[in-house]
Order: C-alpha cells, then structure tokens, then sequence
C-alpha cells in the first residue's frame, strides 16, 4: 500500500537558520498528490501545502515544496527558520482514488530556537 | 465560530464501557473523515464518509463504528473500551469531490482517556 516516509524525531535548529524536512513516499499511483500539514502543540493538523504538479514549486507561508515524482520525493523547505515555525509537520500523501484516504507520514517535530 | 465542532474535548473512560465521539461541519462538506493520534502512533486515517456512505475503512476493529444521521454530520461510536484506545480523535471534512481543492480541514479533537 501506499506509504510516506519523513525525517526521523525531533529537528532542532536556530532561529535563521534554512529549514529542510525530508519526505519521500511510496504509491503505485501515477499521479498522487503530496501535502504538508502542521500541527502547533495542542492544536489540530492544518494544510500548510499541496501539489499534484511534477516539478513545480509550491509556496506558501515562506515555506515551499517541489515534487519529484522521478526521485518520489516531497521535501519541505524555508529559508529562515522562525521561533513560530515549531510545530510538528505531517508529510501525506492521497491516490484520490474515491475514497480520499489520506496517508501520512510519521511526523517530524521541528524545534527552533533563539 | 468554529466550523467543526467536536464533542466533547475531553473524555475519561472505563474499561469496557461504551462512548460516541460526536462530530458537526458547518463547511457545506460532502465527506467527513475520522482520524486518530496517540502518542504510539502518528496520525492514522480512520474512515472516510462521502455523502453519507462509508467509503473506506482503515480501522481493524469492528469496536470502532461510525454513525452519519446526516450529512454534516459523522459520530464515532466506540465499545469495548481498551486502555490503548486512548488518544486525540480528530474529525475531518472536504469538499468531497476528490479534485486537486480538495483539501481536509480538521477539528479540534476529542482527548479520550481510557482507565
């Protein structure tokens, strides 16, 4: 079945520093569709970004993605880490086959610090 | 006003005792979605209702049944309460009609803790 791995834990970094969280997947679909949630502490997951599109950028929020549907590969990226930026961040993934099932990956918690 | 109600916030539960997770989208949705988080685990797609039809079920146990008395509408009833059912219940909601806007929108969460 299909399958998201991220980054392992706990990244920690300083404020200002680039982020990169990894996030690779695996489906049998041709054309599957990869998101990045973020959920703050005690807080619900929320959409941060999406894409469809092979080796289109896509941003929002200062942070950005591109898929790689050649590598399976869904990185999320920022230039500059910011003290609100920690949170815990789902890769997922959907074949929008009629069931919209949604997989995600296994989190990766993101720490920055001053 | 919240879009997704979820009731309650938290539950503490017996044991073997039966609980209904309620949930309410105010977003004009057609599907509704179950989703569950515990410490073990990341976030795990539960059930998927379009319109009111059970469309996928990821859950194992038959313990986990949801109930969908109308379209905005999608409870969690659970029975046979386990110590390791403890966790955030997250309802979900989308457009439903699986294109590229089809984005999920969570809820607040129910924290169920099982004794």
């Amino acid at each position: 079945g299909d399958s998201v791995t991220q980054t392992e834990g706990l990244v920690t970094l300083t404020e200002g520093l680039p982020v990169m969280l990894n996030c690779t997947y695996q489906t049998i679909y041709s054309n599957p569709f990869l998101f990045w949630y973020v959920q703050h502490l005690n807080e619900s997951p929320r959409l941060l970004l999406k894409s469809f599109t092979d080796n289109k950028r896509t941003e929002h929020q200062g942070f950005h993605a591109t898929l790689h549907k050649s590598s399976s590969s869904f990185h999320l990226q920022k230039s500059s880490a910011q003290l609100s930026d920690s949170a815990l961040y789902y890769c997922a993934l959907s074949d929008r086959t009629n069931t919209n099932k949604v997989v995600f990956g296994t989190g990766t918690r993101l720490q920055v610090l001053p | 006003d919240p879009k997704i109600i979820q009731k309650p916030k938290y539950l503490v539960a017996v044991t073997g005792s039966e609980k209904i997770l309620i949930c309410e989208q105010y977003l004009g949705h057609n599907a509704m979605y179950w989703y569950r988080q515990s410490a073990k685990k990341p976030l795990e797609f539960m059930f998927s209702y379009s319109y009111q039809k059970l469309m996928d079920n990821q859950t194992a146990s038959s313990r986990f049944q949801p109930q969908s008395s109308k379209k905005n509408h999608l409870d969690l009833q659970i029975t046979a309460l386990k110590p390791d059912d403890s966790a955030t219940y997250f309802c979900a909601s989308s457009q439903g009609d699986w294109g590229p806007q089809d984005t999920q929108y969570f809820g607040p969460g129910t924290r169920l803790l099982v004794l």
